[in-house]
């Protein structure tokens, strides 16, 4: 089993539409992260938390919230998802020092 | 912010060519992460380098780290196809905040 896993792998949704990524994880970090990756722009972070009680905002957090439901659990929701929206989302989870282990993704089309 | 500069941004080069890539920033980091990103796929840490001057080689590839620490190069020799990927350098924020910066990323393409 990886590591990281996020689920879905791939989805299509409708504009207004209230949709969860979800991420866990095996590898018992406290740090957890959300990015975004469109091409040209690299990775932009989303939210982190470095335990269950820590929420922080990231670069790029209007439209998005999350819940860290447990140290091995982390997801992103989009309230109410906009074409703009479309993207590659990622959850990372790091100790530290030792870089930073990533998902194999979420691929989002907001139509 | 503690921006981290990549170039080239795109290179494509013919199988057994070598290349270098570059990250590069005006401040200094106490380390330096490479990671590869293969299509469909998230980004895989390749190596960190930390003292400056450090030179790590993994296999064909060979990491640098500049003596002054704002810096470091990806060098990789005889390139083969698998080698095709987005390279990503990345700091761990202001401070060692563990709050991490990515470059954009050097897209390589290497053809058979």
């Amino acid at each position: 089993d990886a590591d990281v896993t996020q689920t879905p792998r791939n989805r299509i949704t409708k504009t207004g539409k209230r949709i969860m990524l979800e991420c866990s994880q095996t590898k018992g970090h406290d740090r957890m992260y959300w990015y975004r990756q469109d091409p040209g722009l690299g990775l932009q972070l989303i939210y982190y938390s470095f335990d269950v009680k820590d929420i922080n905002k990231g670069e790029i957090s209007d439209g998005y919230s999350v819940s860290r439901q447990a140290q091995a659990k982390f997801s992103l929701s989009l309230e109410s998802a906009i074409p703009n929206q479309t993207a590659l989302y990622f959850c990372a989870t790091s100790d530290k020092g030792d870089g930073y282990t990533f998902g194999s993704g979420t691929r989002l089309t907001v139509v | 912010t503690q921006l981290l500069e990549q170039s080239p941004q795109f290179l494509s080069i013919q199988e057994g060519e070598n290349l270098t890539v570059y990250c590069n920033s005006s401040s200094v980091f106490s380390s330096l992460q490479w990671y590869r990103q293969e299509p469909g796929e998230g980004p895989v840490l390749l190596v960190t380098v930390v003292t400056g001057g450090e030179v790590k080689k993994l296999k064909r590839l060979t990491f640098q780290f500049g003596d002054a620490r704002k810096d470091s190069s990806l060098h990789i020799t005889a390139a083969q196809p698998g080698d095709t990927g987005l390279y990503l350098c990345a700091h761990d924020g202001p401070g060692g905040s563990y709050i991490p910066t990515f470059g954009r990323g050097t897209s390589l393409i290497v053809h058979p």
